[in-house]
């Protein structure tokens, strides 16, 4: 059993539409990452999460995205108006510290019309 | 800033063969070095790291991986193939107080034949 749980396993959007993927640790973490892997290619970084604020993030993460751990389990990304671009699948993971193995979730496909 | 490479973007195997899937990496400091895997429709997981001391690592169902510093290399092997291990596998490097940000290799999908 993974221990970060992804929902949903799919979604369909068209085009400007908002998205919000959900990710749930079944422990208490205190790192949490977005990852992406747009089909074929390689899974890229888009954001750290630590103590309730953005660590680190990657030129991909742009003004469209936004995170947050609104009730302090969930940890959720947003997509605020998604583009064709953005059809990729999105990995939750977790982590306990500095350089501890990151743990992923089994991921969101997200498919953009 | 760190890089990796994953030479052989897929590698055909029999069952019972050695399995040998090659990572180079890149990086100004020392790394940190891991190996991923991904069954079909399933995230990623970790099969096994290397932080620091001994260079020879195992992992789970068999793998180990050597880090050579001399070759910056860090290839992953099994000396028999199962059909289980048919999956994709991802080579991944961080440095130190990066806080676990992962750079991926572009993987390798390997297959395993009767």
């Amino acid at each position: 059993e993974p221990e970060v749980t992804q929902t949903p396993s799919h979604q369909v959007t068209q085009m400007g539409q908002e998205v919000i993927l959900r990710c749930v640790p079944i422990s208490n973490h205190l790192y949490f990452y977005w990852y992406r892997q747009i089909l074929g290619q390689k899974v890229e970084f888009l954001v750290s999460f630590y103590n309730n604020e953005i660590s680190e993030k990657s030129e991909i993460f742009d003004d469209q995205f936004s995170v947050e751990r609104p009730d302090g389990s969930n940890f959720t990304l947003k997509i605020r108006s998604t583009k064709l671009e953005d059809s990729a699948m999105y990995f939750c993971a977790i982590g306990q510290g500095l350089n501890s193995p990151l743990h992923f979730g089994n991921g969101t496909r997200l498919t953009v019309t | 800033a760190q890089s990796v490479t994953q030479l052989g973007s897929h590698v055909s195997v029999s069952e019972g063969a050695l399995v040998l899937l090659r990572c180079n990496y890149s990086s100004s400091v020392p790394p940190y070095l891991f190996w991923y895997v991904q069954y079909p429709n399933q995230g990623l997981q970790l099969l096994l790291k290397y932080t620091t001391g001994a260079t020879l690592v195992k992992g789970i169902n068999g793998f180990e991986a050597e880090f050579k510093k001399s070759e910056t290399s860090f290839h992953l092997t099994k000396p028999s193939a199962h059909m289980s291990d048919a999956a994709e596998y991802f080579c991944a490097v961080t440095v130190t107080g990066t806080a676990s940000k992962l750079t991926f290799g572009t993987g390798t999908r390997l297959q395993v034949t009767l």
